[in-house]
């Protein structure tokens, strides 16, 4: 079946540095793909939703250049988190679709520490 | 603001018990997933349904949604410890092509 890798599972990073998260589509193309965030002992938040080729659409509150998105190719989205701090420190997952209306496809989630 | 709204919020049932959890939009529900969490951890992928109606069932799990697609019910029948987790709906809103998350419901089962 189709599958998402996503990487790094676990980072663990200073404050002030930039970490990057990879979200893959293995065996599809993932036409749009949603990057979330876990608080703890919260749900799943919608962070922002990429379409490839285009530019991210942010949920409010999500600070776009925080959180930059990049959706350069159709099985490869990443989410770099810039100039981190510990309020950063959470659970970051992604999704990837491939065309409307397909299921969708979660990758297994990656567990930020910034110290 | 929350998209999906779920009941309850958290859930301590006596193992053998059965329980219902529900997830409410105020919108029509396309793709209405269920997915269970240790949080922190991936996803597991439990069902999704479509259409208006729609029931599916896997071992003691039963999932339906409304003929007006903006209500989902999950049902465990005879719930035991390992079915111990967060419980999550996710579905993708008409209007906005974005697939949200309700907002979870912890379920406890006592041996």
């Amino acid at each position: 079946g189709a599958v998402v890798s996503q990487h790094p599972s676990r980072v663990i990073c200073k404050s002030g540095t930039s970490v990057k998260i990879e979200c893959r589509s293995l065996d599809f193309q993932a036409t749009t793909m949603f990057w979330y965030r876990q608080f703890p002992k919260k749900s799943l938040m919608l962070m922002a939703t990429s379409n490839e080729g285009s530019k991210a659409t942010y949920e409010q509150g999500v600070e776009k250049d925080k959180f930059l998105i990049n959706h350069a190719s159709l099985t490869l989205s990443t989410l770099t988190v810039t100039s981190a701090h510990p309020e950063d420190s959470s659970f970051y997952i992604c999704s990837a679709q491939g065309r409307q209306g397909s299921p969708l496809h979660f990758g297994n989630g990656t567990r930020l520490t910034v110290t | 603001s929350q998209e999906l709204e779920q009941s309850p919020q958290s859930l301590i049932v006596q193992e053998g018990k059965n329980l219902t959890i529900n997830c409410t939009s105020s919108k029509t529900l396309y793709g209405l997933y269920w997915y269970k969490q240790k949080y922190g951890e991936g996803l597991i992928f439990l069902m999704m349904l479509q259409k208006g109606g729609e029931e599916k069932s896997h071992e003691k799990i039963t999932a339906k949604l409304d003929e007006k697609k903006q209500q989902s019910s999950l049902h465990i029948t005879a719930s035991q410890p390992s079915h111990a987790g967060i419980y999550l709906c996710g579905a993708v809103m008409a209007d906005f092509n974005k697939f949200y998350f309700g907002s979870g419901t912890k379920l406890n089962v006592k041996p």
